[in-house]
């Protein structure tokens, strides 16, 4: 059983088109988060929900945009997809800080 | 603001060396906490220890040890006897208890530690 799922791994897509990650967590966690893994390996976070509300959002493009329906779940939808968006997604979640982040297995996005 | 350093960006040893990656933080809170991610080639975090800002015992799991010193704002990380199968990128990672961003975790740049046979 996976904790943190996200799909696809793999995405390879053309500028401009529109694109969703998806994410899913069977912990039972309140918190969940995208963090974005550019090419020089550096690990930023980009949004954060706790029981389906939005209470990190950094400075992203507007492009991004999450959503979660329930707190097992967090989107990450992506317009207009630019070569800049070339990344590793990682979806993760937390219980508080004790129990840590458990991090999903990434989805690398090809902007092509 | 919060900040972590890991000055050693890549490290080479030969195996069962012993291993050190260096991890220097900055934050304004009293409460706050400390973190160590693996990540191996096939690309997945894998969490490795959490420390709040309380505890300062040095901690040992197997051949992984924890030197957690708040007078310089360290949390160093040692490798004994280190194997092939330690090859990754390691990140050391900050949360602030305080911050109104919630649990938001902030990386460092991360150390490639590359053992070789």
């Amino acid at each position: 059983d996976t904790a943190v799922s996200q799909t696809p791994k793999y995405l390879v897509t053309q500028m401009g088109n529109d694109k969703s990650i998806k994410c899913e967590q069977n912990l039972g966690h309140d918190t969940m988060y995208w963090y974005k893994q550019d090419s020089k390996k550096f690990l930023k976070i980009m949004f954060s929900y706790n029981n389906k509300e939005l209470i990190i959002n950094e400075t992203v493009p507007n492009r991004f945009s999450p959503k979660s329906p329930d707190k097992a779940h967090l989107n990450l939808h992506i317009n207009s997809l630019e070569l800049g968006d070339s990344a590793v997604y990682f979806c993760a979640s937390s219980q508080g800080r004790l129990a840590g982040y458990t991090f999903g297995s990434g989805t690398r996005l090809t902007v092509v | 603001a919060q900040k972590v350093t890991q000055a050693q960006t890549e490290i080479s040893v030969v195996e069962k060396e012993d291993v050190t990656l260096d991890c220097v933080y900055e934050t304004r809170d009293t409460t706050y906490y400390l973190f160590w991610y693996k990540q191996p080639p096939s690309g997945e975090l894998v969490f490795l220890i959490r420390r709040n800002s309380f505890d300062e015992q040095n901690e040992i799991s197997g051949r992984y040890s924890w030197n957690f010193q708040k007078s310089t704002s360290s949390f160093n990380f040692t490798i004994t006897a280190s194997q092939v199968v330690d090859s990754a990128v390691y990140f050391c990672a900050l949360s602030e208890a305080d911050s109104n961003a919630g649990n938001m975790l902030t990386f460092g740049g991360g150390t490639r530690l590359m053992v070789k046979p």
